[in-house]
């Protein structure tokens, strides 16, 4: 079953708690993403991983990082978060860099 | 920015319409994908036109690329109130490796 996994689903912090999002892939998928969609600016790319141990930046990287140890998983943290971090973050995976694209279920972040 | 200023935002139909909507792009490309958004849920993919085929059809939907023009479109013919989405177009950058994607067509479908 082709699927991708995000935890937590929801979370609130507070400013200058750090954040970890978490992606899951089934699919052996060497190629993983993480955007932030915020409302009115569709998708916006913020890393890249290729594989494991090989990250890009993607457009909007100032204020987060990334770890990929395992093919299947990839980390998003959030170091010190800040308000303006507050926005739905989706995980996503594909067999190359331009095929299609699977998307998890996202996680609705809140910094207060 | 990768998107011309004419993808449409929103749109509101009853059920049983059939509607289009545009994408027009800056950056050439010879591969267009659309994605569906349901509320709550994250993208999926619908339909990858490639240029060589000038239109291409999944079910009701239907999928045009113009290369001259820079633009895409996507049909869907008879709606449900199950189509109510947001429709984002995606093509290739960043050479090849990753996708970026369109602000995105607010479809509300009633039934």
């Amino acid at each position: 079953d082709m699927k991708v996994t995000q935890m937590p689903r929801y979370l609130i912090k507070r400013m200058g708690e750090n954040v970890l999002l978490e992606c899951g892939q089934d699919m052996s998928h060497e190629t993983m993403y993480w955007y932030r969609q915020d409302p009115g600016l569709g998708l916006q790319l913020i890393y890249i991983s290729y594989d494991v141990d090989s990250n890009s930046e993607g457009d909007i990287p100032k204020g987060y990082r990334v770890s990929r140890k395992k093919r299947e998983h990839f980390s998003l943290i959030l170091d010190s978060a800040k308000t303006n971090q507050t926005s739905v973050y989706f995980c996503a995976s594909s067999l190359k860099g331009y095929a299609e694209q699977f998307f998890g279920p996202g996680t609705r972040l809140t910094v207060l | 920015s990768q998107w011309g200023e004419e993808n449409l935002q929103a749109l509101s139909i009853q059920e049983g319409e059939d509607v289009t909507m545009n994408c027009s792009y800056k950056t050439y490309t010879t591969v267009v994908q659309w994605y569906r958004q349901k509320s709550g849920k994250g993208p999926a993919q619908l339909i990858l036109i490639r240029s060589n085929e000038r239109e291409k059809r999944s079910g009701r939907l239907r999928a045009t690329l113009d290369t001259s023009s820079q633009s895409s479109s996507l049909s869907i013919t008879g709606t449900l109130a199950t189509d109510t989405a947001v429709y984002f177009c995606a093509t290739p950058y960043q050479g090849g490796r990753a996708l970026i994607f369109g602000t995105g067509t607010t479809v509300s479908v009633s039934p």
